[in-house]
């Protein structure tokens, strides 16, 4: 079965930092790309940031490019997001998801449970 | 970026009732569009893939389809468990973009 527990949330204040990470498991990890997806509290899905199986490709939302870093160990099964500079508007629970293929277009067939990230003062 | 424009953003109908909802692409997506369902306080859950696929395990009641830049999700007979809000999402280019999202409710 496949399982995707993400962590590292937590409330923090704007211009601070925050790593989070996603554990999987149930699947070989490094045959897939992997996305983070958004989702700010009462509100829709925002797409954040990709990775493909080998790193080769990474790609950024606008609101997010120059201030986040996706990364994988795919040593450790390990998906990770590095949020710099955080603003009230990145608070959201984050998700990480697992793309049906090696690549870094398509559709999410896992979802983990999402990890909450409040920025405010 | 490809915008996706999703109607209603909200419904109610009764138990057996023939749902619908709408997603409009701002420009030529050709099929790469998934449906995908997300009951309260639960991660989203894929349901349709390339606009009409359903994927393993989904009751054959949900499908979808596609007419040129416009995309239709069909419950063709709703269950008190399909109480949900329902996105959609473009796999065209990146960015990749959801829906508004539409949130499902029984009469």
């Amino acid at each position: 079965e496949v399982q995707l527990v993400e962590s590292g949330g937590g409330l923090v204040q704007p211009g601070r930092s925050l790593r989070l990470s996603c554990a999987a498991s149930g699947f070989t990890f490094d045959d897939y790309g992997m996305h983070w997806v958004r989702q700010p509290p009462g509100k829709g899905l925002e797409w954040v940031s990709l990775i493909t199986s080998d790193s080769g490709t990474v790609g950024y939302a606008d609101s997010v490019r120059g201030r986040f870093t996706i990364s994988r160990d795919n040593a450790k099964n390990s998906l990770y997001l590095q949020m710099n500079s955080l603003r009230v508007e990145d608070t959201a629970l984050y998700y990480c998801a697992k793309l049906h293929s090696s690549g870094y277009l398509g559709y999410f067939d896992s979802w983990g449970q999402g990890t909450l990230v409040t920025v405010s003062s | 970026d490809i915008q996706m424009t999703q109607s209603p953003s909200s419904l109610s109908a009764s138990v057996g009732d023939r749902v619908t909802i709408t997603c409009q692409a701002s420009q030529d997506i050709i099929n790469y569009l998934n449906w995908y369902q997300q009951k309260p306080g639960k991660a989203p859950k894929l349901l349709i893939y390339d606009a009409s696929n359903l994927d393993t395990g989904v009751p054959s009641r949900f499908s979808g389809s596609r007419s040129g830049t416009d995309f239709t999700f069909t419950i063709s007979g709703l269950q008190p468990e399909d109480i949900a809000t329902y996105f959609c999402q473009q796999y065209n280019n990146v960015p990749l973009t959801f829906g508004g999202g539409t949130k499902v409710e029984i009469k």
